[in-house]
C-alpha cells in the first residue's frame, strides 16, 4: 500500500518475553520515527533513523528497547524481557528529506502484557 | 525540561460551532505542527507552522504560530461529526547538542454532537 504499514496490529504477550514489532515506511521515505502511546497521552518519542546517520536513540526507556532499520527501509523495534508497563500503543512514522516532521503514521500496534 | 501544555483537555460541542484550542510552553519553539487522531489509527499531519506569527489555513482549519514563539492555537470553524476525535500540538526545538526534538502535548479531545 501507499501508507506505512505496522505489523502486528495488536500484540498480546507474557510477561518476560520478547516482543519484536515491524514498520514498512512509505517507499523512499528516508526518515523513520518510533513514538509510544499510552492510554490517554501523549506521543512520547523513542528513536529517529534518518537515511545512514547514526539513529537518534534518546527516547529509548531502557536498554530492554532496541530498534534497527535494514536497508535504510524496514525498522524492527525489539523490546526484551518485557514488562507490563510497557504495555502501549507503538507508532511508527516516516518522512521525506531531513529535519523535517513525522508526516505519515502508521496505525500502530497495540501490544498488552499480561 | 521542555512542556506543552494543551487545553481544554476535551470539549464537547454542537454540530455547526466554532472551536479553538491550544497550546503553551514557557519555552520556545521553531516549529508548531498539530495532528489529529481518529480511534485505532495514528495522528494525521493538519497544519505545519514555521514562524512566528505565521497563520495558515486547511480548510476549516487554522492555526497560529504565537508571536513570543511559545504558543499556538488551532481553531475549528463550523465543526461536523468527522471532526471528532484527538488533536495534538507538537513543538520542535534544538537541544543542547543541537539536534531537532519534538515534543507533544496531551490532546484535545473534540466530541461534537449532531
Amino acid at each position: 500500500g501507499a501508507g506505512v504499514s505496522q505489523s502486528p496490529s495488536n500484540k498480546v504477550t507474557e510477561k518476560g518475553k520478547d516482543v519484536e514489532l515491524r514498520c514498512d515506511p512509505i517507499s523512499g521515505h528516508t526518515a523513520l520515527y518510533w513514538y509510544r502511546q499510552s492510554l490517554g497521552q501523549g506521543l512520547e518519542f523513542l528513536i529517529y533513523f534518518q537515511g545512514n546517520s547514526a539513529p537518534d536513540k534518546s527516547g529509548l526507556p531502557s536498554d530492554r528497547f532496541s530498534a534497527e532499520r535494514t536497508g535504510g527501509s524496514v525498522s524492527t523495534l525489539t523490546i526484551q524481557r518485557t514488562q507490563q508497563e510497557d504495555s502501549a500503543v507503538y507508532l511508527c512514522a516516516s518522512s521525506e528529506g531531513q529535519g523535517g516532521q513525522p508526516q505519515h503514521f502508521g496505525d500502530g500496534t497495540r501490544l498488552s502484557i499480561l | 525540561g521542555q512542556q506543552l501544555n494543551q487545553s481544554p483537555q476535551s470539549m464537547f460541542i454542537q454540530e455547526g460551532e466554532d472551536v479553538s484550542m491550544n497550546c503553551t510552553s514557557s519555552s520556545i519553539f521553531n516549529t508548531w505542527l498539530w495532528y489529529k487522531q481518529d480511534p485505532g489509527e495514528g495522528p494525521v499531519l493538519l497544519i505545519a507552522l514555521y514562524k512566528a506569527g505565521e497563520l495558515t489555513s486547511n480548510g476549516r482549519l487554522t492555526a497560529q504560530f504565537g508571536i513570543t514563539r511559545k504558543d499556538s492555537f488551532l481553531n475549528i470553524s463550523a465543526s461536523i461529526p468527522s471532526d471528532v476525535g484527538i488533536y495534538f500540538c507538537a513543538g520542535r526545538y534544538l537541544d543542547a547538542g543541537n539536534n531537532r526534538k519534538l515534543i507533544w502535548g496531551l490532546g484535545t479531545s473534540l466530541a461534537v454532537n449532531p
